[in-house]
């Protein structure tokens, strides 16, 4: 069964810093891996998809890397903002039987304090 | 583009009562919608996932006597919490996706539901 796990669960910094988020899963066989971002009671904003055949995936400030092998994601967020303080989602996509299925991590909470 | 609504976005019932939720595609035909659940402190979970003018597919666990889920046309699904209990508490969010999306699944507001 894959699970995934994101490391750590909380995490508070000072506006400015660079921050990595850490996402592992437990089954290397995913279709491709996908980071979201939720507000609190909101429903979720995709960041960035990385194909599994993929290793990175950039926009703007977020640059996410993949290493199937390993069963490793992570998130880096250069110069952050308080507007990026939200749950920080990490989820893999598996294909099985004909159907797409996203098994998620219980997300990372960041607060960017000004 | 990728638009993705649900309604209402919180509710409250009665234990014993019946509740639907609606998923709406706004800008996009809908050929595949998922249901998740996320406990507090918890991960989203997929409940089911249901093509257009089909039936949809339970997870394991998940009763689909208790959790209706219709997908009658292409821009709309709704999951029906029936004879809610207190424990069915939660935030139900739902996903689409079809061709126009190039399969991405894009997210809705999510429903909070509240059973006292």
């Amino acid at each position: 069964k894959q699970e995934v796990t994101q490391i750590p669960a909380a995490l508070s910094v000072p506006e400015g810093e660079n921050l990595v988020l850490n996402c592992s899963f437990t089954d290397s066989a995913i279709y491709n891996l996908q980071w979201f971002r939720q507000d609190p009671g909101k429903g979720l904003t995709s960041l960035l998809l990385i194909q599994s055949s993929q290793r990175e995936q950039t926009s703007g400030r977020l640059n996410a890397s993949l290493d199937k092998s390993s069963g490793r994601s992570t998130l880096y967020i250069a110069a952050s903002q308080p507007g990026d303080s939200a749950t920080y989602l990490c989820a893999v996509i598996l294909y099985q039987g004909g159907s797409e299925k996203l098994v998620f991590g219980k997300g990372t909470k960041l607060t960017v304090n000004p | 583009g990728a638009v993705v609504s649900q309604h209402p976005s919180r509710v409250i019932c009665k234990s014993g009562t019946s509740v639907k939720i609606e998923c709406r595609s706004l800008d996009f035909q809908a050929t595949t919608m998922f249901w998740y659940r996320q406990f507090p402190k918890q991960s989203l979970m997929l409940m089911a996932t249901s093509n257009e003018g089909s039936k949809a597919t339970y997870e394991q666990g998940v009763e689909k006597d208790k959790f209706l889920i219709n997908h009658a046309s292409l821009t709309l699904s709704t999951l029906t919490v029936t004879s809610a209990h207190p424990e069915d508490s939660s935030f139900y969010i739902c996903s689409a996706r079809g061709p126009d999306t190039l399969y991405e699944q894009y997210f809705g507001p999510g429903t909070r539901l509240t059973v006292t």
